[in-house]
């Protein structure tokens, strides 16, 4: 089955500085590539998402990478601010909807003033 | 966007009870749900998969007589923990998908604690 690696585990950063998060998936049939902002005692949140046809993605301050030769995609997060600081998951999908997700291992972000 | 909630929020039940955790689409039709479980600090494992009328696919590992998922309708999934146990305290999280999206619309999660 699918495996999705993610690096940091953890993550800070001064206010302003840019963070990155990495991942990798090992199922070459992978078509969809969210990420979530999980906040405590909250329910994942999708910040942004990529699909398999295309190679990066920006929503305001942050952007999405997707390298399928490779298998790996990042997250970038520009100008990081305060409230930023949260679990960030990614995960990896191989079919349509009713197809399950596997997320990576989750990375703590602390954005520090 | 589309709505996803939980009910409970949180939920304490005595060892050997069962609960029940409600997992609603508000504003639209959910094909397919899903139910994961998550411990402190790490991250979300699936348990099952569900579609509406039809029996849910489980995980491996995952005790389908322990864990009883019913996708009655479209708009409501249910989860329940029978004969609870402490280490069955978790925090659950719904998911819910509809056919013309991309996307997976997570609720805010359940806090189960069993003493």
């Amino acid at each position: 089955g699918e495996n999705v690696e993610q690096h940091p585990s953890t993550l800070s950063v001064q206010e302003g500085d840019s963070a990155v998060i990495k991942c990798t998936y090992s199922d070459s049939a992978s078509n969809y590539f969210p990420w979530y902002k999980q906040e405590l005692g909250k329910g994942p949140q999708l910040i942004i998402d990529i699909r398999s046809n295309v190679g990066e993605k920006k929503d305001q301050r942050i952007a999405v990478t997707l390298n399928k030769t490779a298998k790996h995609f990042s997250l970038h997060i520009t100008e990081t601010q305060p409230e930023d600081s949260a679990v960030y998951f990614c995960a990896a999908r191989a079919g349509g909807t009713a197809s399950k997700l596997t997320f990576g291992t989750g990375t703590r972000l602390q954005v520090t003033l | 966007g589309a709505v996803v909630s939980q009910h409970p929020s949180r939920v304490i039940c005595k060892s050997g009870t069962s609960v029940k955790i409600e997992c609603r689409s508000l504003d639209f039709q959910a094909t397919t749900m899903f139910w994961y479980r998550q411990f402190p600090k790490q991250s979300l494992m699936l348990m099952a998969t569900s579609n509406e009328g039809s029996k849910a696919t489980y995980e491996q590992g995952v005790e389908k007589d322990k864990f009883l998922i019913n996708h009655a309708s479209l708009t409501l999934s249910t989860l329940t923990v029978t004969s609870a146990h402490p280490e069955d305290s978790s925090f659950y999280i719904c998911s819910a998908a509809a056919d013309y999206s991309y996307e997976q619309y997570f609720g805010p999660g359940t806090r189960l604690t069993v003493t």
